[in-house]
């Protein structure tokens, strides 16, 4: 049971770039969700998604794109990456709100720097 | 909109002392879920406690308890017997189980070192 797995780990950009971060979970949730990790900032939700084909804006959505085709993969596009955008990311799923024992499981984050 | 509060950007605390982090968070909501997760250097994160807004008992789990006051909207968790392992970022979330604002936001942080 491999849980939420992100790819890539690490990944260095040149201003201008595009990319996209690929998050894939096997527990059959409905629940997903991007966020960035930067100093200081805690997490900051990015987008997120309540179910197959369906995605909403989070606190800080400008400059990114995302798509939910298959539940299981939710991913992250960055189409022109900037300098501000370096930071970690982090990709989390959960069974819909309401479950028992629900909590958000994560992936291992990927290290995104924008040069 | 609901946000999450975390006081103290950094705190320590002597092995085998008990310490207090504290949460505070803000919702016109009723039904919810409040989490606390720790992040060690390794990066991964690990829920530590979960409580589901409509259970009045505080959750324990281990060395790990919170003081859950909802009419506060305070979220406060406390560590028994603090270890070296505990070092750590740790994090308070706020999940709404409102349809249609189904989000998991966290608060800023509090990096917890216990010295030896």
């Amino acid at each position: 049971n491999a849980g939420v797995t992100q790819t890539p780990k690490f990944r260095v950009l040149k201003t201008g770039q595009s990319m996209t971060l690929l998050c894939a979970q096997d527990m059959n949730h409905e629940y997903m969700y991007w966020y960035r990790q930067d100093p200081g900032m805690g997490l900051r939700l990015i987008h997120y998604s309540v179910g197959e084909g369906t995605t909403a804006k989070g606190e800080v959505p400008d400059g990114y794109n995302v798509s939910r085709l298959k539940k299981q993969n939710f991913l992250l596009g960055l189409e022109s990456a900037a300098p501000s955008q370096t930071s970690v990311y982090f990709c989390a799923s959960s069974y819909q709100t309401g479950a028992e024992n629900t909590e958000a499981f994560f992936g291992q984050g990927t290290r995104l720097t924008v040069v | 909109a609901q946000t999450v509060t975390q006081s103290q950007p950094e705190m320590s605390v002597q092995e085998a002392e008990t310490v207090t982090l504290s949460c505070t968070y803000d919702t016109s909501e009723n039904n919810y879920y409040l989490f606390w997760y720790k992040q060690p250097p390794s990066r991964q994160m690990i829920l530590v406690i979960r409580q589901e807004a409509y259970k009045q008992q505080n959750a324990t789990e281990n060395r790990f308890s919170v003081n859950f006051q909802k009419a506060a909207k305070s979220f406060s968790l406390k560590i028994s017997d603090s270890q070296l392992g505990d070092t750590a970022m740790y994090f308070c979330a706020f999940m709404n189980l409102q349809g249609g604002s189904e989000k998991l936001v966290f608060g800023k942080g509090t990096k917890l070192t216990v010295n030896p």
